[in-house]
Parts: C-alpha cells; sequence; structure tokens
C-alpha cells in the first residue's frame, strides 16, 4: 500500500540555519503531496502542496519539489525562525488512479526546534 | 471564510461510556474525513464521509463509527471506550474535486 517515510526527530537549529526535513514516499498512480505543520495545541494547517510531478509547493518561505524519480518530497527553508518551531508532517492522497477519496497518509512526523 | 470547527474541546470519559464528537465543515466542503492522533500511533484515518454515505473506512473496531448529515456536518461516535482510545480526534474537510484537505483544532478525548 502507499505509505510515507519522513526523518526522524527532534531537528534542533539556531535562528536563521537552513532547514531540510527529508520526505521519501510509496504510491501506486499519481498522489498529491502535502506538508501540514501542528503547533502545540493546534490542529494541522496545510504548509503547501504539490499535485504532479516537477511541481514546487512553497508557502512562508518553506519549498518542496514533487521529485518522482526519487520519489520524495523534501521540505526545505533558506532561514528558520522561533515561530518555526512545531511538528512537520509529510502526507500523501491516497487517490491512486483517479479513486474518490480524500484520505491522506501521513509520516510520522518531525519536530523542529529553533533556538534563539 | 470560517474555518473546520469541532466540538467539544475537551472530553474526559471513563472507561466503558461513549462518547459523540461533532465536525462542522468549511462551507461548500462536502467531503469529511476524521483522523485519530496518539504518540505511538500518530495520524491513523478513521473514515470519510461524502454526500451522507461514508466512502472509506480505516482499520479501527467497530465501536468506533460516525455519520454525515445533509448539511455536511459529522459526527463520530465511539462505544464502549477503553484506555488505548484516548487521543486528539481530527476532523478534516475537502471538497470533492480535489484532494487538499482543511484541518479542524481537534477534540481531545481522555479515558479514564
Amino acid at each position: 500500500g502507499n505509505s510515507v517515510t519522513q526523518m526522524e526527530g527532534p531537528v534542533t537549529l539556531s535562528e536563521e540555519a537552513f532547514l531540510t526535513i527529508n520526505c521519501t514516499y510509496t504510491a501506486t498512480g499519481y498522489p498529491s503531496l502535502f506538508w501540514y505543520v501542528q503547533y502545540p495545541g493546534e490542529g494541522l494547517q496545510l504548509l503547501l502542496k504539490a499535485t504532479k510531478a516537477d511541481d514546487k509547493g512553497s508557502n512562508k518561505g518553506f519549498e518542496a519539489t514533487y521529485r518522482k524519480e526519487t520519489t520524495s518530497f523534501h521540505l526545505e527553508k533558506g532561514s528558520v525562525q522561533v515561530s518555526d518551531s512545531a511538528v512537520y508532517f509529510c502526507a500523501l492522497s491516497d487517490r491512486g488512479y483517479g479513486g474518490a477519496t480524500n484520505k491522506l497518509i501521513f509520516g510520522t512526523g518531525t519536530l523542529l526546534a529553533v533556538q534563539p | 471564510k470560517a474555518g473546520v470547527t469541532q466540538t467539544p474541546r475537551y472530553l474526559i470519559k471513563t472507561r466503558g461510556q461513549q462518547v459523540t464528537l461533532s465536525c462542522s465543515p468549511i462551507s461548500g466542503h462536502r467531503s469529511v474525513s476524521w483522523y485519530q492522533q496518539t504518540p505511538g500511533q500518530g495520524l491513523q484515518f478513521l473514515f470519510e464521509y461524502f454526500s451522507e454515505t461514508q466512502r472509506n473506512k480505516g482499520n479501527f473496531p467497530g465501536r468506533f463509527s460516525g455519520r454525515q448529515f445533509s448539511n455536511s456536518r459529522s459526527e463520530m461516535n465511539v462505544s464502549t471506550l477503553e484506555l488505548g482510545d484516548s487521543a486528539l480526534y481530527l476532523c478534516a474537510s475537502g471538497r470533492d474535486a480535489e484532494d487538499t484537505q482543511y484541518f479542524g483544532p481537534g477534540t481531545r478525548l481522555t479515558v479514564l
């Protein structure tokens, strides 16, 4: 079945450091890929998405490129801030070959801690 | 536009009781999905409803059930609660034409 693997955390960085959180996936068909962020005590917020190969999703300085050849969707940010401290989830849609479902499959989440 | 709302935000129940959680999707969204989040198992898909019909179901026991109303609002019910049901329950809504899901703040259920 479809699955998502993301790097274990926690990731601890100093403010203004470069961030990479690795995400790889296994899927049949052509799923969309997502990054969600969860701040303490809150639900998930959509950070960015990409719907097809070579698409780049971007938002708030974060970027991720849908790489079909390496089945990856790594999250990057050039300069992190303390306010970016949160848990980041990589996810894929489970639609397969045009199936009718909005089910998402999530990675285990990566805790990012940014120190001043 | 208002986001996904979930009520209540916090619940404390005892083993053996049952509980009902509510979710109101974003206006115009007809798909509602439920997820359970625990430290040990992460985010797990419970079920998905579209136009009052269950469209997909995760691997949970029959004690977990749900429904969707004609206005797209959804409820999930857990009967005969167990300690392991303690979790954050997240509801997400989306349009049918695209697979982006928007999440609510969740309901934190504690079973004592």
